[in-house]
């Protein structure tokens, strides 16, 4: 059964730093990884869509990676600022065209 | 656009009630879904639907029922409310299957409490 992981749970960095945020995967079989924000009493917005083909995507500053052979993605985050803070969610599409999910981290980005 | 709303936002419920989470989107979306979210947990499908009078369960479904009589509605029926539903509900919904690669759209969310 695919599991998904985020470490840490919770970070806080000072604005202005660059940071990476983990997911891992147990099933290395997986069609897509998708990284979500989700803020304070709303839902969630799609960030970034890896293809199980794709290496990276990139969207303003930032960077999502996929690495299928270790079971692992990062979520690069360049020069951070007090917007940025949310939760940050990755999930996994599994064999059967669902989303496997992970339960976030907490991004606190301190002014 | 308004997306995918929901309501009601907040909701208090007595052991044993029933109740409707109403979800509807105006995307034109074939494929619609539930997730509940609990605190330390990633979010967990309850159930989904890949087009109107099809629906199916997903990983946490006991205790919920679903229909979806047209494209744009998707409401979620708690039938007997027990405590170990207090939770965060979301709907989303997407052009086709989540886990296909396709983005999908979430509401706002509806947080029940179930004393």
């Amino acid at each position: 059964k695919q599991e998904v992981t985020q470490i840490p749970a919770a970070l806080s960095v000072p604005e202005g730093e660059n940071l990476v945020l983990n997911c891992s995967f147990t099933d290395s079989a997986i069609y897509n990884l998708q990284w979500f924000r989700q803020d304070p009493g709303k839902g969630l917005t799609s960030l970034l869509l890896i293809q199980s083909s794709q290496r990276e995507q990139t969207s303003g500053r930032l960077n999502a990676s996929l690495d299928k052979s270790s079971g692992r993605s990062t979520l690069y985050i360049a020069a951070s600022q007090p917007g940025d803070s949310a939760t940050y969610l990755c999930a996994v599409g599994d064999s059967n065209y669902q989303l496997i999910w992970g339960a976030g981290t907490k991004l606190i980005i301190k002014p | 656009n308004a997306g995918v709303t929901q309501t009601p936002k907040f909701q208090v419920l007595k052991t044993g009630q029933s109740m409707t989470l109403q979800c509807a989107q105006d995307m034109n979306h074939e494929y619609m879904s539930w997730y509940r979210q609990d605190p330390g947990m990633g979010l967990r499908l309850i159930h989904y639907s890949v087009g109107a009078g099809i629906t199916d369960q997903g990983e946490v479904p006991n205790g919920y029922n679903v229909s979806r009589s047209t494209t744009e509605d998707f409401p979620l029926r708690l039938l007997s409310a027990a405590p170990s539903q207090t939770s965060v509900y979301f709907c989303a919904s997407s052009p086709r299957l989540a886990g296909d690669g396709n983005i999908q759209y979430f509401g706002a969310g509806t947080r029940l409490s179930v004393l």
